[in-house]
């Protein structure tokens, strides 16, 4: 079926430490992989997305890094910052055509001051 | 600001109503999808439309829901004869391009829609 997993639902850290999230994917034609931050009241925000020809990418403080093989991706935020702290979703294109996103469960991440 | 607008923000209806939420796209943006968010959930897809087409209607109920996106005007989801379970996040995002493409979906803040 078409199903995320993401992992951890709750993920708490020391201001300036780094955090990961976890998603494995179910369908391996799967070619898009976005995450999004979602604060309180509000829609999701695109953090950063990766295609299924790359391995990893990089935008500042910010990287996911994506393995085909074993349909695993990952985000990355180091020297977090209060500001980080919000619900992150991952998410994967699927269907006929890839034409929707089926999203992870979400992971609510919280920076310690 | 030219993001995914979505109104109302806020909109509540009792057993039996029609509830009518609107989505304007990004300009530019040609392709529109809705998804359903329940509390600690994730999002949930609903359905994709382009301009006067629907494209993928898989996540829809079959019952009491549906969606159009006209050549002139916002995309409309509707749900008639509301019920308590239809209480959610209901959002709205808009791509430039054709998803097979991998074009990035962009949201608005949603509506939040409560059944009394």
């Amino acid at each position: 079926g078409e199903n995320v997993e993401q992992h951890p639902s709750t993920l708490s850290v020391q201001e300036g430490d780094s955090a990961v999230i976890k998603c494995t994917y179910s369908d391996s034609a799967s070619n898009y992989f976005p995450w999004y931050k979602q604060e309180l009241g509000k829609g999701p925000q695109l953090i950063i997305d990766i295609r299924s020809n790359v391995g990893e990418k990089k935008d500042q403080r910010i990287a996911v890094t994506l393995n085909k093989t074993a349909k695993h991706f990952s985000l990355h935020i180091t020297e977090t910052q209060p500001e980080d702290s919000a619900v992150y979703f991952c998410a994967a294109s699927m269907g006929e055509g890839a034409q929707k996103l089926v999203f992870g469960q979400g992971t609510r991440l919280t920076i310690n001051p | 600001n030219a993001g995914v607008m979505q109104n109302p923000r806020h909109l509540v209806r009792r057993r039996g109503q029609e509830a009518r939420l609107r989505c304007s796209p990004m300009k530019g943006h040609s392709h529109v999808y809705w998804y359903r968010q329940l509390p600690e959930e994730g999002l949930k897809f609903m359905v994709y439309l382009q301009k006067e087409n629907i494209i993928d209607e898989s996540g829809m109920p079959k019952e009491r829901f549906s969606a159009e996106f006209p050549k002139e005007g916002p995309s409309i989801l509707r749900i008639q004869q509301v019920v308590r379970g239809d209480s959610a996040a209901y959002f709205c995002a808009s791509s430039k391009g054709n998803p097979s493409l991998n074009q990035p979906q962009h949201f608005g803040d949603g509506t939040r829609l409560s059944i009394l």
